[in-house]
């Protein structure tokens, strides 16, 4: 089973602001198999990024993602207010699928 | 538009069995490349992946778990259904019906739940 680990566990930051994420994979992940999710209190996770790098549907180009191998970040550029959530970071590899313990990016 | 909508008990005693139903609408669950899958999140935790069942009817399951638990389809009917054995207090949670697929093409594919539930609260309580 791979385990992911995502750094910080908070993120304490001000609207305009960036935002990285980090996300640790305990073996290698292809990137086709990495993605991002944010999720607001009350509501389910919103696929943010796929592919490791590739915007899904509808989200803004302040989101981007990147990293290869058991290395991968999330980087959200002029932080809007309703960019203030939880995110994780996922993976498939060996028919299987695993999330993250998430990052919080919160006001400061 | 494809759309899930995830359904069970809302409360149970701890040692019961439930099953908890998805409906796709908009789509068929025995079409396309999908991976339907269940994810349940405890009060307050994050994301916790419990299986899929692919449109082929083959099944997949994070590594075992204290309650057994199941996950079926009916072709029929367009649903996707997780049953669960004996329960306990610990499987209080908010269940998530889950679409897995590939997106984008070429260099630019990858794959991840591009399509999700509300969720339904389950909470196992005497």
């Amino acid at each position: 089973e791979t385990v992911l680990t995502q750094s910080p566990g908070t993120l304490s930051l001000s609207p305009g602001e960036t935002a990285t994420l980090s996300c640790r994979a305990s073996r290698s992940v292809s990137s086709t198999f990495l993605a991002w999710y944010q999720q607001k209190p009350g509501q389910a996770p919103r696929l943010l990024i796929y592919g490791a790098s590739s915007r899904a549907t509808g989200i803004p180009d302040r989101f981007s993602g990147s990293g290869s191998g058991t290395d991968f970040t999330l980087t959200i550029s002029r932080l809007e207010p309703e960019d203030f959530a939880m995110y994780y970071c996922q993976q498939y590899s060996s028919s299987l699928v695993s999330f993250g313990p998430g990052t919080k990016v919160d006001l400061k | 538009q494809v759309q899930l909508q995830e359904s069970g008990p809302g409360l149970v005693k701890p040692s019961q069995n439930l099953a908890l139903t998805c409906t796709v609408s908009g789509g068929s669950v025995s079409r396309g490349d999908y991976y339907w899958s269940w994810i349940r999140q405890p009060p307050g935790k994050g994301l916790e992946w419990i299986g899929y069942i692919s449109h082929t009817g083959t099944t997949y399951y994070s590594p075992p778990r204290e309650t057994p638990m199941a996950i079926s389809m009916d072709t029929s009917k367009n649903e996707v259904y997780l049953r669960l054995t004996s329960v306990t207090v610990a499987d209080t949670a908010v269940y998530y019906c889950a679409r897995g697929a590939y997106s984008g093409s070429g260099v630019f594919a990858g794959w991840g739940f591009d399509l999700w539930g509300q969720g339904t609260l389950m909470t196992v309580s005497s």
